[in-house]
């Protein structure tokens, strides 16, 4: 149980376009799901907590109209990059807590590997 | 806001001894300690977690010790497998359900 998927799993895409990630918890229901970022050789920095159906709460210096989030379902949760720039090029990891079967821990998704070129 | 630092940054053992990672947090309101281990390319893996009303927790080759009056708690692997070569985070939880902040990770190298 508690098994939380992403797609796609990776994703090349030209400078100046835009690209959506997806995140669902497969086998629970999400009140809240993290969004995380990780570049080559270094941890994990939370970008943003999305919150059914409201607004998604961003960490300090991450651009929350360039990192658009949705989570319009206790399910499914979408980070889009909008007008993409290779610095953006990264490896995207979500997660989800299962608030009814351990409220503590937060499960990962497999990570979405976005090249820009 | 919370800072978790983690040592050392790298570290390399001979298969079947013991490893230890070491991880000291910021804020005295944290209360929950879990740590992942992520192979390359994989998702982050937990692997064991500790509470802050608890000073000690194992499971099987692995443990975690909690020091919350120094504000630190260490991983300790024994009989360590070329297995567990991977990186491993440490991460603080400032309130229940919240968001991590994650150390900046511990490669570990187990030598057959």
């Amino acid at each position: 149980g508690a098994v939380v998927s992403q797609h796609p799993s990776w994703v090349i895409c030209k400078s100046g376009t835009s690209v959506k990630i997806e995140c669902r918890s497969l086998d629970f229901q999400a009140t809240t799901m993290f969004w995380y970022r990780q570049f080559p050789k270094q941890s994990l920095m939370l970008m943003a907590t999305s919150n059914e159906g409201s607004k998604a709460t961003y960490e300090q210096g991450v651009e929350k109209d360039k990192f658009l989030i949705n989570h319009a379902s206790l399910t499914l949760s979408t980070l889009t990059v909008t007008s993409a720039h290779p610095e953006d090029s990264s490896f995207y990891i979500c997660s989800a807590r299962d608030e009814g079967r351990a409220p503590y821990e937060q499960y990962f998704g497999p990570g979405t590997r976005l090249t820009v070129t | 806001g919370e800072n978790v630092e983690q040592h050392p940054s790298t570290l390399s053992v001979q298969e079947g001894d013991s490893a230890v990672i070491k991880c000291t947090y910021s804020d005295s309101a944290s209360n929950y300690f879990p740590w992942y281990k992520q192979e390359l390319g994989k998702r982050p893996q937990l692997i064991i977690d500790i509470r802050s009303n608890v000073g000690e927790k194992k499971d099987q080759r692995i443990a975690v010790t909690l020091n919350k009056t120094a504000k630190h708690f260490s991983l300790h692997i024994t009989e360590t497998q070329p297995e567990d070569s991977a990186v491993y985070f440490c991460a603080a939880s400032i309130s229940y359900g919240q968001n991590f902040v994650f150390g900046p990770g511990t490669r570990l190298s187990v030598l057959p």
